[in-house]
């Protein structure tokens, strides 16, 4: 079975700031996809950023990257530029492709609570 | 394109009740997932339905059930809900890759 741990259960950050979340997982497979989703206070679950496992290119979306260790089985995420709003849960999770047990279904880590600090 | 709807978005049952919540996905996605997420113990799996086929299930006991129909809405029943079954239920939807959207969700209060 996999399994994603996030160790921070919570942090905060300056505005304007650069904030690096952390995400552990594991898993014997090689074909998966992991994920970084944001959850506000509305309860939304938002993607903030996706990566594919085979490829070796960290992902960035505007003001979001991923700092992606395959061998180390590490997945963090860096905001940069912090904003007020991005005060949230954020959520680290895998995402298992094959047709098998476990498959299909994302398996979240239990989530950093981000403060983002005016 | 409208994002994932679900329905209804607050719910509040009594112990030994059913209830029954529904998920549109996003047009032209085929796979519905079910999510249940408490503050003990996080965001888990319920089950997934491509095509009308239940596909995956999660670790949860056979009160929980769902089906998918053929516009690829779906809903999910809870029957004789007991007190641990308030939650928020998450629904989320897939075109044939691997990035799942989210609803807003249902709160759902057991009392």
């Amino acid at each position: 079975a996999q399994t994603v741990t996030q160790s921070q259960p919570e942090m905060s950050v300056q505005e304007a700031e650069t904030v690096t979340l952390s995400c552990t997982y594991d898993t014997s497979e090689n074909n998966y996809y992991l994920f970084w989703y944001k959850q506000p206070p509305s309860r939304q679950m938002i993607l903030v950023i996706r990566q594919e496992a085979y490829k070796q290119q960290n992902a960035t979306e505007n003001r979001f990257s991923v700092n992606f260790q395959k061998a180390a089985k590490s997945f963090s995420l860096k905001i940069s530029d912090s904003q007020l709003g991005d005060t949230a849960m954020y959520f680290c999770a895998f995402f298992l492709v094959y047709s098998g047990a476990g498959s299909y279904q994302l398996t979240f880590g239990k989530g950093t609570k981000l403060s983002v600090i005016p | 394109k409208a994002g994932v709807t679900q329905t209804p978005r607050y719910l509040i049952k009594t112990r030994g009740q059913q209830v029954t919540l529904s998920c549109s996905p996003i047009s032209g996605h085929r796979s519905v997932s079910w999510y249940q997420q408490t503050p003990g113990q996080g965001l888990q799996f319920l089950f997934e339905y491509f095509s009308e086929t239940q596909r995956n299930k999660g670790n949860f006991p056979g009160r929980f059930s769902g089906r998918q129909f053929s516009n690829s809405r779906s809903e999910m029943n809870v029957s004789t809900l007991e007190l641990g079954d308030s939650a928020l239920y998450l629904c989320a939807s897939r075109l044939a890759g691997d990035t799942q959207y989210f609803g807003p969700g249902t709160r759902l209060t057991v009392l």
